[in-house]
């Protein structure tokens, strides 16, 4: 079974671009969640989407948005990026609940300048 | 608020010692405890999970405890190896509400040839 796939693996953008994150899960999950990790911060959590529809939301600015698609792949969507957004944007799959076993894809490296 | 604290943030052994990282946390009501492995630079992969009912689990050369009175955990590492040189993370969800996991800022380890 083929593992958490993430596009890109790395970008890097200028303030105030957007930018959009692509994750596939494993096939069968129809979890996906989204984190920030940054040096400072450890890993936080984003959002969550389970069937098409936001479950639970982290505490971030309303620039980060996502979407689920049908088939259960994911987009995370950042606008009028920030140098501070700058990070690891990792995203985790799970059967049906972010709180439980989750397995978690390579990581879009984004780098903000 | 829901906090895990992980000690030591950083830590050096030689290659065959073992080792002992420690995680406490304040996620009420308690769901489930995991353990986390993140080499630099690639996402974090599922070591064990316990649920409230669980005091120990192993994975190989890595042992979990889960104390849910003192809200303490430990992974135990045995025999060190230098691929265990990596950062291990402990993550709590709590239960019945959002499941959202809250994550220690993790442990850094080093083993030294």
């Amino acid at each position: 079974k083929a593992g958490v796939t993430q596009t890109p693996r790395y970008l890097i953008k200028t303030r105030g671009q957007q930018v959009t994150l692509s994750c596939s899960p494993i096939s069968g999950h129809r979890s996906v969640s989204w984190y920030q990790q940054t040096p400072g911060q450890g890993l936080q959590f984003l959002f969550e989407y389970f069937s098409e529809t936001q479950r639970n939301k982290g505490n971030f600015p309303g620039r980060f948005s996502g979407r689920q698609f049908s088939n259960s792949r994911s987009e995370m969507n950042v606008s009028t990026l920030e140098l501070g957004d700058s990070a690891l944007y990792l995203c985790a799959s799970s059967l049906d609940r972010v709180g439980y076993e989750q397995y978690f894809g390579p990581g879009t490296r984004l780098t903000v300048t | 608020k829901n906090q895990v604290e992980q000690s030591p943030q950083s830590l050096i052994i030689l290659e065959g010692k073992n080792c002992t990282l420690q995680c406490n946390y304040t996620v009420s009501p308690f769901s489930n405890l995991r353990w986390y492995k993140q080499d630099t630079g690639r996402g974090p992969v599922s070591l064990t999970i316990m649920t409230f009912s669980e005091n120990t689990k192993s994975n190989g050369r890595y042992t979990a405890t889960l104390d849910a009175d003192t809200k303490q955990s430990s992974l135990h590492i045995t025999a060190s190896q230098l691929s265990d040189s990596a950062s291990y993370i402990c993550v709590v969800s709590a239960a019945g509400g959002s499941y959202i996991p809250t994550f220690g800022r993790g442990t850094s380890l080093i083993v030294h040839p």
